[in-house]
């Protein structure tokens, strides 16, 4: 069955720095890779989307990789900020019907 | 435009009870999902509907039931609550995800249920 692996243990980064956050996928092959953020006591909010023929996406701050080959996305966020705090999701997904998710890690930016 | 709404916010159930947690969405969404977060386990995905009158089988639908007899709306069923049931419950909505477009999820702001 498919699996999703993030780092269970939460990445502590100073403010200004570069947080790297790691998703790796077994057992099925996505046409496309999602990642959320959750805050707490809130639903997670869609932030980008990179498909399998990209190898990298930006938005502002954020940048997304996508290694089919090595079934891996990495997310970064550049000069983080502690409002970036929050838990990141990883969501890679497919052309069917059912969407799922990595456990998510939680990133702590402190000032 | 209010997006996905989830109601109650909270619940306490005792083992045995029945209850329907609710979902609407006011984007015309096709796509429907419940997924239920517990700690360290990530959302699982319980049941989903691709349009009204379809549904079908998450990850753990067990004791779970759904209905989607409209577009706006997806109720999840608990038949008879127990303690493994206690969970934090997140709906959500897409335009469709069959497409390959990969359309993103939007969810609501999740039940809390404790089953005691």
């Amino acid at each position: 069955s498919q699996k999703i692996e993030q780092n269970s243990e939460a990445l502590n980064i100073q403010e200004g720095k570069t947080a790297t956050l790691t998703c790796n996928y077994t057992n099925y092959s996505p046409a496309y890779l999602q990642w959320y953020r959750q805050d707490p006591g809130r639903g997670p909010v869609f932030l980008l989307l990179i498909r399998e023929n990209e190898k990298e996406k930006r938005k502002e701050r954020l940048k997304v990789t996508f290694d089919t080959t090595l079934k891996q996305s990495l997310f970064h966020i550049t000069a983080s900020q502690p409002a970036d705090s929050a838990t990141y999701l990883c969501a890679p997904g497919d052309n069917f019907n059912k969407f799922y998710f990595g456990s998510g890690t939680k990133l702590n930016v402190k000032p | 435009n209010a997006g996905v709404t989830q109601t109650p916010k909270f619940q306490v159930l005792k083992t045995g009870q029945s209850m329907t947690l609710q979902c609407a969405q006011d984007m015309n969404h096709e796509y429907m999902s419940w997924y239920r977060q517990d700690p360290g386990m990530g959302l699982r995905l319980i049941h989903y509907s691709v349009g009204a009158g379809i549904t079908d089988q998450g990850e753990v639908p067990n004791g779970y039931n759904v209905s989607r007899s409209t577009t706006e709306d997806f109720p999840l069923r608990l038949l008879s609550a127990a303690p493994s049931q206690t969970s934090v419950y997140f709906c959500a909505s897409s335009y469709s995800i069959r497409d390959g477009s990969g359309s993103p999820l939007h969810f609501g702001n999740g039940t809390r249920l404790t089953v005691t």
